[in-house]
């Protein structure tokens, strides 16, 4: 079976903290898809960072990097010195290979960054 | 941004009653589908289609017809609504999906079923 899981519920830190929401998925196949989404209060879905499974290196955009590793089946988001903007519900998300480009979700975890 | 676009974007309707969503997109992607999000939840999906007349159920399809009969249109009915399908849909869109490119999604709708 096939599942993402994002433990973290609710986290809330201060401005200028780093947080990191962890996301641990569940597959068989050996090609496969992983990806983040950030849902801000206006309640739109933005696409942040799409990784294959071939590639294990972390990736790093500005304030925000991620760390994907198969031996723990992890696929963790990092935001570094959060600002208030950052504020959102984010998803992590899973698609196999060859299966329409279907989207398995998890539950997502809600950050609130206080000032 | 990506050209989809929802409609309606609010909606609140009598259990029992027919209801059709529609996601129109202009950016003549193949793939596309509909998904519910419910708190704890995450997004799941409902309903997708690959290509002009081909579609086919996802997780939580039970209650739910859809119709694509042009590559830029892709309607969602709900046969007879019930308090159980109050939820927020959206649409999404998706292009290369052997190479998994990411989904675009569409504003969302929210519907009330009372």
């Amino acid at each position: 079976a096939q599942k993402v899981t994002q433990a973290q519920t609710e986290i809330s830190v201060v401005e200028k903290e780093d947080v990191t929401l962890d996301c641990v998925y569940e597959t068989r196949d050996t090609t496969y898809y992983l990806f983040w989404y950030k849902q801000p209060p206006s309640g739109e879905l933005v696409f942040l960072i799409r990784r294959n499974s071939f590639d294990e290196q972390n990736e790093i955009s500005g304030r925000y990097s991620w760390n994907f590793q198969k031996s723990t089946s992890s696929f963790n988001f990092t935001i570094t010195a959060s600002q208030v903007v950052d504020s959102a519900v984010y998803f992590c998300a899973l698609s196999q290979y060859n299966q329409g480009g279907k989207l398995i979700f998890g539950q997502g975890t809600e950050l609130s960054v206080k000032p | 941004d990506a050209g989809i676009t929802q409609s309606p974007r609010h909606k609140v309707t009598e259990t029992g009653t027919p209801v059709t969503l529609r996601c129109h997109q202009t950016e003549n992607h193949r793939y596309m589908y509909w998904y519910r999000q419910d708190p704890g939840h995450g997004l799941r999906l409902i309903h997708y289609s690959y290509g002009v007349k081909d579609t086919d159920k996802g997780e939580v399809s039970d209650g739910y017809s859809v119709s694509r009969s042009k590559t830029e249109d892709f309607l969602l009915t709900l046969e007879s609504a019930t308090s159980s399908q109050t939820s927020v849909y959206f649409c999404a869109i998706s292009d290369e999906v052997y190479m998994n490119t990411e989904a675009f999604f569409g504003q969302g709708t929210r519907l009330t079923v009372v």
